[in-house]
């Protein structure tokens, strides 16, 4: 089945050590997501690409920083210039229309990371 | 960038109809909207979506106002299990900057 897979589900790390959480889709999408929610708070754009080797700051890049090298691949590293990494990471991918229209985005189940 | 504005809670009784609403008074001409919901703890799952009329799915159903600027999704008949946070958002046309405002938690009670 298709589908959009982040992993570890679950991370732990210490304060000042960088950390990259990963995202695979196998749906053929164009563009993928990165988000940041904190409890009882919505979603935040971090990072977004459109095409393979391409991507754009979102709302909240700073400390983080992203690769698109293959079209299924979306790594997302937090660095430790982060100053409160510890939060839950989603990443979602969507189809593009005619390079125009995005259609329906799809959702990973999510990376909780805790930075201690 | 369109901006959307939704009530932060709202309740409803099981098996009663929940109609969530959204404002997008910004969208553009061309910007469907979308509407996901998430449960806790989990990734958003896509709802439905619109442009200029009504649709329905097996889900939900939407109504648009005739202005686009704003929109409703109804959930007919309520259960326990969408209880969730529920997001609407333009389709991202602006360049594929897919954004989500802070989303409607809806409480289904018993």
């Amino acid at each position: 089945d298709g589908g959009i897979t982040q992993s570890p589900k679950y991370l732990f790390r210490k304060e000042g050590q960088n950390v990259t959480l990963s995202c695979e889709q196998n749906l053929n999408h164009d563009a993928m997501y990165w988000y940041r929610q904190d409890p009882g708070q919505g979603l935040r754009l971090i990072y977004y690409s459109q095409i393979v080797n391409d991507f754009q700051k979102g709302d909240i890049a700073e400390g983080y920083s992203v690769s698109r090298e293959k079209k299924e691949s979306f790594p997302l590293t937090v660095t430790s210039a982060q100053k409160n990494p510890t939060a839950f990471y989603l990443c979602a991918s969507t189809a593009t229309d005619r390079g125009m229209w995005n259609t329906e985005a799809f959702f990973g189940q999510g990376t909780r990371l805790t930075v201690v | 960038d369109a901006k959307t504005t939704q009530p932060p809670s709202m309740d409803c009784a099981e098996g009663r109809a929940a109609n969530l609403p959204c404002n997008h008074s910004t969208i553009s001409g061309n910007e469907y909207v979308y509407w996901y919901r998430q449960i806790h703890s989990q990734g958003p799952q896509y709802i439905i979506h619109g442009l200029k009329n009504n649709e329905t799915n097996e889900m939900a159903s939407l109504i648009i106002t005739e202005d686009r600027k704003s929109s409703t999704l109804i959930l007919p008949h309520a259960t326990l299990r969408d209880t969730a946070v529920y997001y609407c958002t333009p389709d991202g046309t602006s360049y594929g900057k897919l954004t989500f405002g802070q989303g409607t938690i809806l409480t289904v009670h018993p």
